[in-house]
């Protein structure tokens, strides 16, 4: 049961668009919903995160949108570059369950010179 | 800089046999995780620690048992390998308390069960 759903599995984007990923998600318990950004050999580092009481928090190039009444939050990348080109993991913490945190399944972003 | 580090990069082992994963994080972090990355799945909790001596199941636990014997140290254990369970090993630490915690990952171990 995959309580975190994000699409697209794959995403290629031209060097200066839009990247954008998506993530829905069920337990309404949940109340912090950050986004980790993996490089390869490496292992995923904490890149923007977001609380259900704020609708968007921008850092940079990346923002968070968040839609609470439909369960779903998303990272758009302005301007993106090829060093961008990584796996971007949205996740999901519920506020009962400590520093537990539910994973979606991963977006590989290919950026395009 | 908090770091994670994990002993082993790549690790191929044969069906049956025990294997031990170790993690180390050097910023006195109470929580520790393993996670196992498979492509499509993305991050699945196997276990997690909460402090010394204790251990919580995660989503997948089955065929994995955990160690904390020291708050910096956090093993997974494979008591008979299979080849199910070839894939990316990943150990994080966050800071305890419950709250919004960011949790530093290692650079994982991709283990291979032949």
């Amino acid at each position: 049961q995959q309580q975190v759903k994000q699409s697209p599995q794959s995403l290629i984007v031209q060097k200066g668009g839009i990247s954008i990923i998506n993530c829905a998600y069920e337990n309404t318990a949940f109340d912090y919903f950050p986004w980790y950004q993996q490089f390869p050999g490496k292992g995923p580092a904490l890149l923007i995160a977001i609380r259900p009481d704020v609708s968007e928090k921008k850092e940079g190039r990346f923002t968070i949108s968040f839609n609470k009444s439909a369960k779903q939050f998303s990272l758009h990348i302005m301007d993106s570059q090829p060093g961008d080109s990584a796996t971007y993991f949205c996740a999901a913490r519920s506020y009962n369950q400590g520093g537990k945190l539910i994973f979606g399944q991963g977006t590989e972003l290919s950026v395009k010179p | 800089d908090v770091k994670v580090t994990q002993s082993s990069r790549y690790l191929v082992k044969r069906t049956g046999e025990k294997v031990f994963l170790e993690c180390v994080q050097d910023m006195d972090h109470e929580n520790m995780f393993w996670y196992r990355q498979d492509p499509g799945l993305g991050l699945r909790l196997i276990y997690f620690s909460y402090d010394v001596k204790m251990k919580e199941k995660g989503d997948i636990p089955e065929g994995y048992s955990v160690s904390r014997e020291k708050k910096e140290r956090f093993s997974l254990i494979l008591e008979s390998a299979s080849t199910n369970q070839t894939s990316m090993y990943l150990c994080a630490s966050s800071l305890g308390g419950g709250l919004q915690r960011e949790q530093f990952f290692g650079p994982g171990t991709r283990l291979t069960v032949l």
